[in-house]
């Protein structure tokens, strides 16, 4: 079961800053909140990943409360190929490895 | 660098056939994880292989199987494959035998469909 709950979809115009939030209630001591991008018939493309307060790369913002139970990711000044879904994953450690679980994701709709 | 790479992209197969679908991970990676992503879902977790050996496995019968090579490569193979196995398959790779919370690569999946 994914461990994680997201909108299942929004709308935005070209411009525009988008945050989507994900709840994940049941996060771990040591799991790390990991945000995917995936466009139609590809696989899905590493955007950010974080453990806590705020982390900004090139593309988006990832900011987590201190209690780490939902995290928000933030894309600044969207453009129409932003559209995609977005998936929201936490850690899954059995034995030592992690393996990813995905939920349905985010469909974001960019409009001109 | 090539990224990850599948074969084939695209495969028509019928009902009660097998399939076998191949994965080059990023250079350096040395773990290999499958996943299984129908129309209009997140992709399912099938298994992960390190050291040649399936080390995890997600909720997929026996009829899902796999290996790992020397190189890191691995195959995904398919028996009895039923009209609900169409999908995109997905290979994902990672360094440091997944043991560290880093980032997976996708590949750009193969589209199977089971007639």
């Amino acid at each position: 079961l994914a461990k994680t709950t997201q909108p299942i979809s929004m709308d935005s115009y070209e411009g525009q800053e988008v945050n989507i939030t994900c709840s994940h209630n049941n996060i771990a001591t040591n799991d790390y909140i990991t945000w995917y991008q995936q466009f139609p018939s590809q696989g899905p493309r590493f955007i950010i990943q974080g453990y806590k307060t705020k982390v900004t790369n090139e593309v988006a913002s990832l900011f987590i409360p201190a209690d780490r139970k939902s995290s928000t990711l933030s894309l600044p000044r969207v453009s129409l190929s932003d559209t995609a879904v977005y998936y929201c994953l936490v850690g899954d450690k059995v034995d030592s490895s992690y393996k990813l679980i995905f939920g349905s994701g985010t469909r974001l709709l960019v409009r001109p | 660098d090539a990224g990850v790479t599948q074969s084939p992209t695209h495969l028509i197969k019928t009902r009660g056939q097998q399939v076998t679908l191949r994965c080059s991970p990023k250079s350096g990676h040395d773990t290999v994880s499958w996943y299984q992503q129908a129309l209009g879902q997140g992709p399912q977790f099938i298994f992960q292989y390190y050291e040649e050996e399936e080390r995890q496995r997600g909720n997929f019968p026996d009829r899902f199987s796999g290996h790992q090579f020397p190189n890191y490569s691995s195959e995904l193979n398919v028996n009895a494959l039923l009209l609900g196995d169409s999908a995109l398959y997905l290979c994902a790779s990672s360094p440091d035998g997944g043991f560290v919370n880093t980032e997976a690569f996708f590949g750009q999946g193969t589209r199977l469909t089971v007639v």
